[in-house]
C-alpha cells in the first residue's frame, strides 16, 4: 500500500512565523503535489512537483514556497504565516496511472 | 466555467442500498482520467476509483463502479450496498491531457449520509 505522511496533523502558529510543512511517500512516486481545502471553496493547487529539486506553480501559490531536495520528501513552506492561510493542507503523491495518494491532512491554524 | 460539476450537495441513503452520486465535466481533450474520492470526517482523501477515456469498460471496484458515458461527459459513481462507514463526502476529479504534466480539478463535492 501507498503510504504519504505529514509531518503534523494540528498544527498553530502566530502571524509572522515561518510554518514547515512536511510530506513524505514511499513508492518512490515523480509526481507530488500540495494543496488546501476550505469550505465552499474545494480543494485547490497550491505547487507540485515532478522530480527533485523541480516544481511548478498551482493555482494559489501566493505566500506559499516549496521545496524537494529528495524524491521522497516534499515540503510546503509559508515565509510569513498570515490568518488567511489558515486551512487544511493536504499533500498527495502521483501513481503510474495518474491517481493521486493524499496523506491524512494538516489542519493549520494561524493567530 | 466549471470543468467538473457535482450537483448534489448533499444525499441520504438507506444502509444496504445502492446509491449514485452524479459527476458531470467539461474538456476538450481527447486523453483525459476521472477519479473518484471519498473523504471522511477525518479529513483523509482516499482514492476509489479510475476511468481513462479510451477506457470502454466501465471501471469497477468492489463496491464501487464508475458508469462513463462520454457523450454525455458523465462519470457517476455507484456504491452498491452501502454501509454506514461509507458516510463521507465524495469528490469527482479530472486530470486532462494524461502525461502531460497537467493538474487534478475537483468538482465540490456531495456528502453522502448512510442511515441505518
Amino acid at each position: 500500500d501507498v503510504k504519504v505522511t505529514q509531518s503534523s496533523r494540528y498544527l498553530v502558529k502566530r502571524t509572522g512565523e515561518k510554518v514547515f510543512l512536511e510530506c513524505v511517500q514511499d513508492m518512490d512516486h515523480e509526481n507530488m503535489f500540495w494543496y488546501r481545502q476550505d469550505p465552499g471553496l474545494g480543494l485547490r493547487l497550491i505547487y507540485f512537483s515532478y522530480d527533485v529539486k523541480m516544481k511548478e506553480k498551482g493555482d494559489i501559490p501566493e505566500g506559499y514556497s516549496v521545496s524537494r531536495e529528495k524524491k521522497e520528501r516534499f515540503s510546503l513552506i509559508l515565509e510569513s504565516a498570515s490568518t488567511n492561510q489558515t486551512s487544511m493542507y493536504l499533500c498527495a503523491s502521483e501513481g503510474y496511472s495518474y491517481e493521486q495518494y493524499f496523506g491524512p491532512g494538516t489542519r493549520l491554524t494561524v493567530t | 466555467a466549471q470543468k467538473i460539476t457535482q450537483t448534489q450537495p448533499g444525499m441520504f441513503v438507506q444502509e444496504k442500498e445502492a446509491v449514485t452520486l452524479d459527476c458531470t465535466y467539461d474538456t476538450s481533450d481527447q486523453s483525459y482520467g476521472l477519479f473518484w474520492y471519498k473523504q471522511p470526517s477525518s479529513g483523509e482523501m482516499i482514492f476509489l476509483i479510475y476511468q481513462g477515456s479510451y477506457d470502454e469498460q466501465n471501471a469497477t471496484e468492489g463496491r464501487y463502479s464508475l458508469n462513463f458515458q462520454k457523450a454525455r461527459k458523465s462519470a457517476n459513481l455507484v456504491i452498491s450496498a452501502s454501509q454506514l462507514g461509507d458516510s463521507a463526502m465524495y469528490f469527482c476529479a479530472m486530470r486532462e491531457r494524461l502525461g502531460a504534466g497537467n493538474m487534478l480539478t475537483f468538482g465540490g463535492g456531495t456528502r453522502l449520509m448512510v442511515k441505518p
